[in-house]
């Protein structure tokens, strides 16, 4: 596509709920991002895939937390057990091969309630 | 590891002030430096890159230039409009992921 498209765009649960993110990355582009923003705070990585190497997982904040990158493309970001210190803007960004400049999605507005 | 420092805002100025947003960096190696800037409702947009030291990235009537020696990509302007009014992350890139700063809010009085 001709960025990098995040759904859902707003998403609101209730505390101890699953939810799943998902993020489209820009076709061909290798490396695909996760990071979170918490209202007023910076952006803060949570996982990174490059191609077919095992993902880079170390900004994951819990084992409530995971994703997955199916036939190098599409990714899902699955939250646990929500709870509500999970409300935050998650967003999604993909660059062409490691040391492409970073394209970022509209991200999705998560509230949990 | 790597990091970014950025100046705490809000920073507030008016019409056609000369701004100045300072960002610096520890990194091992030679990362890329970027300026993403988030506007009011918006997505997190790519303002302007410098990919080595001495290069000068701009874009927008914005410059940033990559300081080896102080370890700095300050992000200056010569004349901010109200339409500059964002938040504004200064971030660096190694060989994986791109680490960003804690953003600095700049509002602009007409």
């Amino acid at each position: 596509g001709a960025g990098v498209s995040q759904s859902p765009s707003n998403k609101v649960t209730e505390k101890g709920k699953d939810v799943e993110l998902r993020c489209d990355p820009i076709s061909g582009h290798t490396a695909l991002y996760w990071y979170r923003q918490s209202l007023g705070q910076g952006l803060e990585f949570l996982i990174y895939f490059q191609g077919n190497s095992a993902p880079d997982k170390s900004g994951l904040p819990s084992d409530r937390f995971s994703a997955e990158r199916t036939g190098g493309s599409v990714s899902t970001l699955t939250i646990q057990r929500t709870q509500q210190e999970d409300s935050a803007v998650y967003l999604c960004a993909s660059s062409q091969d490691r040391g492409g400049t970073i394209y970022f999605g509209e991200g999705s507005w998560l509230t949990v309630v | 590891g790597d990091s970014v420092t950025q100046m705490e805002g809000p920073v507030t100025l008016s019409e056609e002030a000369f701004l100045t947003i300072n960002c610096t960096y520890t990194a091992t190696g030679y990362p890329s430096l970027f300026w993403y800037v988030q506007y009011p409702g918006e997505g997190l947009q790519l303002l302007l890159k410098a990919t080595k030291a001495d290069d000068k990235g701009s874009n927008k009537g914005f410059e940033a230039t990559y300081r080896k020696e102080t370890t700095s990509f300050h992000l200056e302007k010569g004349s901010v409009q109200v339409s500059d009014s964002a938040v504004y992350f200064c971030a660096l890139k190694g060989d994986d992921k791109i680490i960003f700063g804690k953003g600095t809010r700049l509002h602009i009085l007409p």
